[in-house]
């Protein structure tokens, strides 16, 4: 079936704009995780959606970052008044349901350069 | 410290030898370990979980040592498709997210 996709693949903004990055699970999966990942280094963890709601939105790094995913299925990570900071990898995984032992699948990831 | 922390390599192996790296978590409440491959400009994907008991899959062995709080992975006679990033992975106690290593770069090399 079906992986996780993620659009754009690719996004480029000048600092201060606007933007949205989209992400939709793989079909019947509960779970929704949101990761940033820069060169070099691993995926950071951003937000966990387990249906409709943030379970755990500890590592957004501030409130210039919203998540939302208003019907359970896909997702959209906003991020207001880009900095150049912000360029990284986006990526989102699903899992059937949350919880340590579930495998997490990927995205291939929206690459963010903010200019 | 970082809460997982990897020797980030790059491991140079000759075809067919065997290669074996480390990671060390910092949270002992972990509760669950694998590790992750990631190909260059691609996303992470589930290599295997790791069990209290050591684990094997083919030529991949893996390791967890509780009480030093470290995880080992072993790849025996390397193919030059196993050149990628290894990732150290731990879920920690509230289950829900992943906490990445910043990855081992492995390159197998004829």
């Amino acid at each position: 079936g079906a992986g996780v996709s993620q659009t754009p693949s690719n996004k480029v903004t000048e600092k201060g704009k606007y933007v949205e990055l989209r992400c939709d699970p793989i079909s019947g999966h509960t779970a929704l995780y949101w990761y940033r990942q820069s060169l070099g280094q691993g995926p950071e963890f951003l937000i966990y959606f387990q249906g409709t709601g943030a379970a755990d939105d500890s590592g957004l790094p501030n409130d210039r970052f919203f998540a939302v995913r208003p019907e359970g299925s896909v997702s959209t990570l906003k991020i207001q008044r880009t900095e150049r900071g912000d360029s990284a990898v986006y990526l989102c995984a699903s899992s059937t349901t949350g919880g340590s032992y579930h495998e997490q699948y990927f995205g291939p990831g929206t690459r963010l350069t903010v200019t | 410290r970082k809460e997982v922390e990897q020797d980030p390599g790059p491991f140079n192996v000759p075809e067919g030898a065997t290669v074996a790296f480390n990671c060390t978590y910092s949270n002992s409440a972990s509760q669950s370990f694998f590790w992750y491959r990631q190909d260059c400009r691609k996303e992470p994907k589930l290599l295997m979980s790791v069990y209290s008991s050591g684990n094997e899959d083919g030529r991949f062995t893996a390791q967890l040592n509780r009480a030093s709080q470290y995880i080992s992975l072993l790849i025996r006679d390397s193919k030059l498709s196993d050149s990628a990033t290894y990732l150290c992975v731990v879920n920690g106690a509230a289950g829900n997210k992943l906490t990445f290593g910043g990855g081992t770069r492995v390159l197998v090399k004829p």
